[in-house]
C-alpha cells in the first residue's frame, strides 16, 4: 500500500539559508499535518491543512510557512534557518480511507542546520 | 484542554515477560486515543486506536490497549515482550474531533526489552 512520501530524507543547510520540505500524502487523503521532533523530544505540531486550507496552527515559527496544493501534496518552507531548527520534520496524512482518525506518518526529513 | 500524560520516561522488561506502557488522558468529551511506536531514526507507526466500542483494543505486533473511562487511562500492553519491541512509544489524543484532527501527544516512553 502507498505510504506518505517525504523529500528530501536528509537536508543540510547553513544558518540564514532557506529550505523547502515536501510531503506527498497517501492517495485520497485530504488532510496533511506537519510535526517537528527534536532529539529525544515528542513531536511538536506545526500546522495542518484540510482540503488545501489551513485547518490548524501550532508552534510554527513566523519564519516558516506551508501550503497544500491542488494535488494535496504539501510544502513546508523554512527561511532564515537557525541552529535550533535542526530536527526531524514529519508529515502525516489522514482522510476518509482512515475514518478521519489515525494519522499515517512519513519517514521524516532530517534537517541539520550548521 | 485535551492532554495526555505518560508518567514513565523509560520502561525496562525482560524478554518474554508482559509489558505495560502507561498513558492517562484528560478530555472534555469522548476521547479518541492512539498509540504510535517510533523505532530509531524512523517515522512514527500507528499501533492501535480507541474510538468507541470494546474497551480492549487489539493492534499491530501483538499489542493491545485497555480503555478505562473511570481511571481515564489507555495503557498499552503486550503479554510477552520481544527484544525487537524496544522503541519509543507515544500515546496521543485527538483534539476536537471534526475537521480539526490535530493529535495531542504524550512525551513518549522508551521501552527497553532485555534478552
Amino acid at each position: 500500500a502507498a505510504g506518505v512520501i517525504q523529500s528530501p530524507r536528509h537536508l543540510i543547510k547553513e544558518k540564514r539559508e532557506t529550505a523547502t520540505l515536501k510531503c506527498y500524502p497517501i492517495p485520497r487523503h485530504d488532510t496533511v499535518y506537519w510535526y517537528q521532533q527534536g532529539p529525544g523530544q515528542d513531536p511538536q505540531f506545526l500546522i495542518s491543512f484540510y482540503e488545501k486550507m489551513q485547518s490548524d496552527k501550532g508552534s510554527i515559527p513566523d519564519r516558516f510557512s506551508a501550503q497544500q496544493f491542488s494535488d494535496y501534496h504539501s510544502e513546508l518552507n523554512m527561511s532564515s534557518l537557525e541552529l535550533g531548527d535542526s530536527a526531524l520534520y514529519f508529515c502525516a496524512s489522514s482522510g476518509q480511507t482512515s475514518g478521519n482518525n489515525e494519522q499515517f506518518f512519513g519517514p521524516g526529513t532530517r534537517l541539520t542546520v550548521l | 484542554a485535551q492532554s495526555v500524560a505518560q508518567p514513565e520516561d523509560q520502561v525496562n522488561v525482560a524478554e518474554g515477560n508482559p509489558l505495560t506502557v502507561k498513558c492517562t488522558y484528560s478530555v472534555s468529551g469522548n476521547p479518541y486515543l492512539f498509540w504510535y511506536v517510533q523505532y530509531p531514526n524512523r517515522g512514527l507507526q500507528f499501533l492501535l486506536k480507541y474510538i468507541t466500542g470494546d474497551n480492549l483494543v487489539k493492534g499491530s505486533y501483538g499489542f493491545e490497549a485497555e480503555f478505562n473511562k473511570s481511571q481515564t487511562s489507555f495503557h498499552l500492553k503486550k503479554p510477552s515482550a520481544l527484544v525487537s519491541d524496544s522503541a519509543l512509544y507515544f500515546c496521543a489524543v485527538r483534539d476536537n474531533p471534526g475537521n480539526n484532527r490535530k493529535l495531542i501527544w504524550g512525551l513518549g516512553t522508551s521501552l527497553a526489552v532485555n534478552p
